[in-house]
């Protein structure tokens, strides 16, 4: 079974604050994404991973930078949280390929004061 | 950017009775995919459709494609209480360095009632 975990199902932070959100994957994936689920909006793209040491932006990079050392972490950096930050976030992996699966975390519900 | 618009955004049904999703989408794509997401959780895979097809079951769910009108329907038939949980469509994109990304809908809710 593939599994994806997330650091925190819950965090509470304060504005300023620098927040790491990690997420594991243990099916040797190459990609590695972050979204943001907001309500009304769907999931949104905030920057993904194809390879070690290898990003891309997404559709709202802005606020956030990412990073990945090894294959089974990507990890989700806000450089100084602000309230419009507050959100779920989840993260998926997938295999490379056309037309492949992503799997997800169970979600980090991001509250920050 | 928004590929994919689901509609209607909320659906309540009786248990046994057929829900059915629609997608929208803007660009032309290689495969569409569902998602569904039972409340709070992370998003499971259900099934996919590539763009050379215009029918694909598997076991209750129905989903078909219509590439000319851009648009994609999930059918549950037969549904149940445990089908409650919010449905999303999925359009393929490409990144840069042409690997695969997805882009999401907004989701309908589906609420079916014992």
């Amino acid at each position: 079974d593939v599994k994806v975990t997330q650091s925190s199902r819950y965090l509470v932070k304060r504005t300023g604050e620098k927040v790491f959100l990690e997420c594991v994957q243990d099916m040797d994936h190459e990609n590695m994404f972050w979204y943001r689920q907001d309500p009304g909006l769907g999931l949104r793209l905030i920057y993904f991973s194809y390879d070690v040491k290898m990003k891309e932006k997404g559709d709202i990079p802005e606020g956030y930078s990412v990073s990945r050392e090894k294959k089974e972490r990507f990890s989700l950096i806000l450089e100084s949280a602000s309230t419009n930050q507050t959100s779920m976030y989840l993260c998926a992996s997938s295999p490379q390929g056309e037309g492949e699966t992503q799997y997800f975390g169970p979600g980090t519900r991001l509250l920050v004061l | 950017s928004q590929q994919g618009e689901e509609d209607p955004q909320a659906l309540s049904i009786q248990e046994g009775e057929n829900a059915t999703m629609n997608c929208s989408y803007k660009t032309s794509i290689n495969n569409l995919q569902w998602y569904r997401q039972n409340s709070g959780r992370g998003l499971v895979h259900l099934i996919l459709i590539r763009s050379n097809e215009r029918e694909k079951h598997s076991g209750r769910l129905r989903v078909t494609l219509d590439t000319s009108k851009k648009s994609s329907s999930l059918l549950i038939t037969a549904s149940r209480a445990a089908d409650t949980a919010s449905y999303f469509c999925a359009t393929d994109a490409r990144g840069n360095f042409g690997n695969e990304k997805l882009t999401f809908g907004t989701g309908t809710r589906l609420t079916i009632i014992p």
